[in-house]
């Protein structure tokens, strides 16, 4: 079956200006997971979904960063007011069963934020 | 100290060799453990998942956890040209049922020379 999905696959924007990155789990998964992959960093945790109960944020690293998931399916990572240290790989993963550690990866969108 | 170290190598063995990738860990709470593969350019892709301490094996891959250790080990047998990638090794606990969590090691990347 698909995989987690993911677009667009490269962005590049210019510093200041808001992005937003889409991400489709896995048909019948029902939590949903987006992750930061920096250079020097590694994979850094974001927010979680889990049906209609409210997401975990507390990996969001600022204000800045806020993401929504419509109708249990199809989620949007938003980041307003690109900055330089933005430019990272951001990865959704979603699993079948709710808080579960064994998550499935989409291919990532890579952003630079010039 | 990191939650989580991987030596990243890079790694470069022979065709058929015996591939030991391994990660230390602070956390005592880590109960599930896993490894990724990520190509160049592409996403993580779930290789292993296991469960407190133990051995799994699937094909030519072996996970063993040593939690008294806190250590955990892949062994790739047979190592394949198409083997060549970046490991990345990941955990998370139950403290405060927040399990989803991953934490992951920086990656170990391999290449296996034909």
């Amino acid at each position: 079956g698909a995989g987690v999905s993911q677009s667009p696959s490269n962005k590049v924007t210019e510093k200041g200006k808001d992005v937003e990155l889409r991400c489709d789990p896995i048909s019948g998964h029902t939590a949903l997971y987006w992750y930061r992959q920096s250079l020097g960093q590694g994979l850094e945790f974001l927010i979680y979904f889990q049906g209609n109960s409210a997401p975990d944020k507390s990996g969001l690293p600022s204000d800045r960063f806020s993401a929504e998931r419509t109708g249990g399916s199809v989620s949007t990572l938003t980041i307003q007011r690109t900055q330089q240290e933005d430019s990272a790989v951001y990865l959704c993963a979603s699993s079948l069963a709710p808080s579960s550690s064994e998550q499935y990866f989409g291919p990532g969108t890579r952003l630079t934020v010039t | 100290q990191k939650e989580v170290e991987q030596d990243p190598g890079p790694l470069s063995v022979p065709e058929g060799a015996i591939v030991s990738l391994n990660c230390t860990y602070s956390n005592s709470a880590f109960q599930y453990f896993m490894w990724y593969r990520q190509y160049s350019r592409k996403g993580p892709e779930l290789l292993m998942y296991t469960y407190s301490s133990g051995n799994k094996e699937d094909g030519r891959f072996t996970a063993q956890v040593d939690k008294s250790s806190k250590y955990i080990s892949l062994f790739i047998r047979d190592s394949q040209p198409s083997d060549s990638a970046t490991y990345l090794c990941a955990m998370s606990g139950d403290s405060g049922g927040s399990n989803y969590k991953l934490t992951f090691g920086k990656g170990t990347l391999l290449t296996v020379n034909p």
